[in-house]
């Protein structure tokens, strides 16, 4: 299994605070996404990097930000969270151009009230 | 809108039986992926098929790319409990600063004894 690793698993807050999500690869792999699952939309991408300080927009990027300082990790930011954020966000790294081998973390619960 | 339609979105079948889950689209992909995942975990790669028509199989399962890269298909035979998940397809997007793929909405399935 690709070494990734999603923090916290689980968080509960309320709307209009801020909430950082971290994700952490041992697998020196170039690119990093995050994505948001939800009932009857699969999987969107917010936001991809494609090395350190360099990421762009997915489809789902409004109310988002993210950064990448280091290989290693990926930050996504809620600024200022809202209920319709209430989701479980993935983590994924990939080492290649080819986008399909994508390999996935463990997911983040995350529950805005 | 989704690029990727998948059908059904729920199965629910005993073990033993044979299924078909299907992944539509009207956009050529040079590739598409078949993904399952389990409760509480991030999505597993199954495989890629990359050919026009090509046919792979995984144990008791059939994937086929269709002749046009529009649509892909997932078959199992004697299905099991084991078989139990989310199926998802995805595809890649071309973009000029990274890889990124689309994924379909998911089916879900249930096999039991």
């Amino acid at each position: 299994d690709a070494g990734i690793t999603q923090s916290p698993r689980h968080k509960v807050t309320e709307t209009g605070t801020p909430v950082t999500l971290r994700c952490h690869q041992t697998e020196n792999h170039r690119y990093m996404y995050w994505y948001r699952q939800d009932p009857g939309h699969g999987l969107r991408l917010i936001h991809y990097s494609y090395g350190v300080k360099d990421t762009d927009k997915g489809e789902v990027s409004d109310g988002y930000s993210v950064s990448r300082s280091k290989t290693e990790d990926f930050l996504l930011t809620l600024e200022s969270a809202t209920s319709s954020q209430t989701s479980v966000y993935f983590c994924a790294i990939s080492e290649s151009t080819d986008p399909g081998r994508q390999f996935f973390g463990p997911g983040t619960r995350l529950t805005v009230l | 809108t989704q690029l990727l339609e998948q059908s059904p979105q729920f199965l629910s079948i005993q073990e033993g039986e044979n299924l078909t889950v299907y992944c539509n689209s009207s956009s050529v992909f040079s590739s598409l992926q078949w993904y399952r995942q389990e409760p509480g975990e991030g999505p597993v790669l199954l495989v890629t098929v990359v050919t026009g028509g090509e046919v792979k199989k995984l144990k008791r399962l059939t994937f086929q790319f269709g002749d046009a890269r529009k649509d892909s298909s997932l078959h199992i035979t004697a299905a099991q409990p084991g078989d139990t998940g989310l199926y998802l397809c995805a595809g890649p997007l071309t973009t000029g600063t990274a890889s990124k793929l689309t994924f379909g909405t998911g089916t879900r399935l249930q096999v039991t004894l």
